[in-house]
């Protein structure tokens, strides 16, 4: 079954220094999202993108975040100056695109990161 | 302004017996997709079942269905026959709109625990 796939699984990285989180998305799909979990709590909205544009974006994505397709499998997210209260799970996710009722977002199996 | 509101915390229920998960949800839009995701204690998100919101029968998935009930704005999942591996925390979320272009929210969560 095709899956969304991420990687590292987990990333320590220094305070300030940037990282790269990567995802492949299910192949077929159109529409791509970044989420990240603060342990304990919610799953929050980052960034959707479509069409190597970023359709829609949270507060949370502010100017030290971006998004890239380099390629035609990958998706990336960078985050260029991390801070402490940047620890969390990152999960990127994909969607099919169809107008249909059908329209869920499947997950990938997430990138914890923590900032030290 | 999409919202989505899980009131149970913590559940804990017996093996073997049904359960179900509360969950409202307040949008403007006429269209809309309902969604639960599992997440286990290994950390990736599930999804379980969907339901659109012109759909006129309650969603099903095997052991999962989904109790939409549209004039109280209610979406509640129901497990049956629960199992030890239903342990887990479980999202519902909601996307406006029939489109993959706009993001899915979550709500805060349930964590469930099920004793043998």
């Amino acid at each position: 079954e095709p899956e969304v796939t991420q990687t590292p699984s987990h990333q320590v990285t220094q305070m300030g220094q940037e990282v790269i989180l990567r995802c492949v998305p299910i192949s077929n799909h159109l529409y791509f999202y970044w989420y990240r979990q603060i342990l304990g709590q919610k799953v929050e909205f980052l960034v959707s993108f479509y069409n190597n544009e970023i359709s829609e974006k949270s507060e949370i994505f502010d100017d030290q975040f971006s998004v890239e397709r380099p390629d035609g499998s990958n998706f990336t997210l960078k985050i260029r100056s991390t801070k402490l209260e940047d620890s969390a799970m990152y999960f990127c996710a994909s969607s099919e695109g169809r107008d249909s009722a059908n329209t869920e977002a499947f997950f990938g199996q997430g990138t914890r990161l923590t900032v030290v | 302004a999409q919202k989505i509101t899980q009131t149970q915390p913590g559940m804990f229920v017996q093996e073997k017996e049904a359960v179900t998960l509360d969950c409202t949800y307040d949008t403007s839009d006429p269209s809309y997709g309902l969604f639960w995701y599992k997440q286990p204690s290994s950390g990736e998100m599930i999804f379980l079942i969907y339901q659109g919101s012109y759909d006129q029968q309650n969603a099903t998935e095997g052991r999962y269905s989904l109790n939409f009930q549209k004039a109280r704005k209610s979406a509640n999942l129901v497990i049956s026959a629960s199992q030890l591996g239903d342990s887990a925390m479980y999202f519902c979320a909601m996307r406006d709109g029939y489109s993959s272009a706009s993001k899915i929210i979550f709500g805060s969560g349930t964590r469930l625990s099920i004793r043998p």
